[in-house]
């Protein structure tokens, strides 16, 4: 069966530590997102990537890193710059014609004290 | 600025019709997505409205009108499964996805 997969479906850290959430996909989607949410907020965008090797920041990609060394796997890294990095983690990926839909990972929530 | 807006939440009863707003303006428009969340888990796709006019599948049905920046999602003969969170999203000019933060619905008896 194709889909998105994250691991693990909860993580939790200590202030001060880097984490890095794993997102790997075998739909042979080019592009590929991380979002974060928030209660009351919409998804906000961290990173996306539309080809190997090549990504770009999102709106809130302050605090994280990504890297895109596999079609199937787009990797994001909670650095301890990030300043409130306890939410619920979403990667996503979509192909490159419309309507581009994105189709999603079941999500990582990251629980840092 | 680019913004979407959807009711926080809404109620409704099993087997009955709700219908969910959402208005946007956002730079360039390139089609609206819904998607449905249950809690704790990730969206997934429902419909999807690039034309101005009503889409339909199945019990849910999704409308567009881009000169009102409005679209509705429709559910129909409600069923308990379908308390979740309704997302919608815009892909903007970039072809980049503006999400709002969505609408709970809760189903009663």
């Amino acid at each position: 069966d194709g889909g998105i997969t994250q691991s693990p479906k909860y993580l939790f850290r200590k202030e001060g530590q880097n984490v890095t959430l794993s997102c790997e996909q075998n739909l042979n989607h080019d592009a590929m997102y991380w979002y974060r949410q928030d209660p009351g907020q919409g998804l906000r965008l961290i990173y996306y990537s539309q080809i190997v090797n090549d990504f770009q920041k999102g709106d809130i990609a302050e605090g994280y890193s990504v890297s895109r060394e596999k079609k199937e796997s787009f990797p994001l890294t909670v650095t301890s710059a990030q300043k409130n990095p306890t939410a619920f983690y979403l990667c996503a990926s979509s192909e490159q014609h419309s309507p581009y839909e994105q189709y999603f990972g079941p999500g990582t929530r990251l629980t840092v004290t | 600025g680019q913004n979407i807006d959807q009711p926080t939440e809404m109620t409704a009863t099993e087997g009955a019709i709700v219908q969910i707003n959402c208005t946007y303006q956002t730079s360039g428009f390139n089609g609206l997505f819904w998607y449905q969340q249950h809690a704790g888990e990730a969206p997934t796709f429902l419909s999807y409205n690039v034309l101005d006019g009503l889409e339909e599948k199945g019990r849910f049905s999704s409308f567009l009108s881009r000169s009102k920046g409005y679209s509705y999602l429709l559910l129909k003969e409600l069923q308990m499964k379908d308390s979740a969170s309704y997302l919608c999203a815009v892909k903007d000019s970039n072809y980049q996805l503006i999400w709002g933060a969505g609408t709970k619905l809760i189903i009663k008896p």
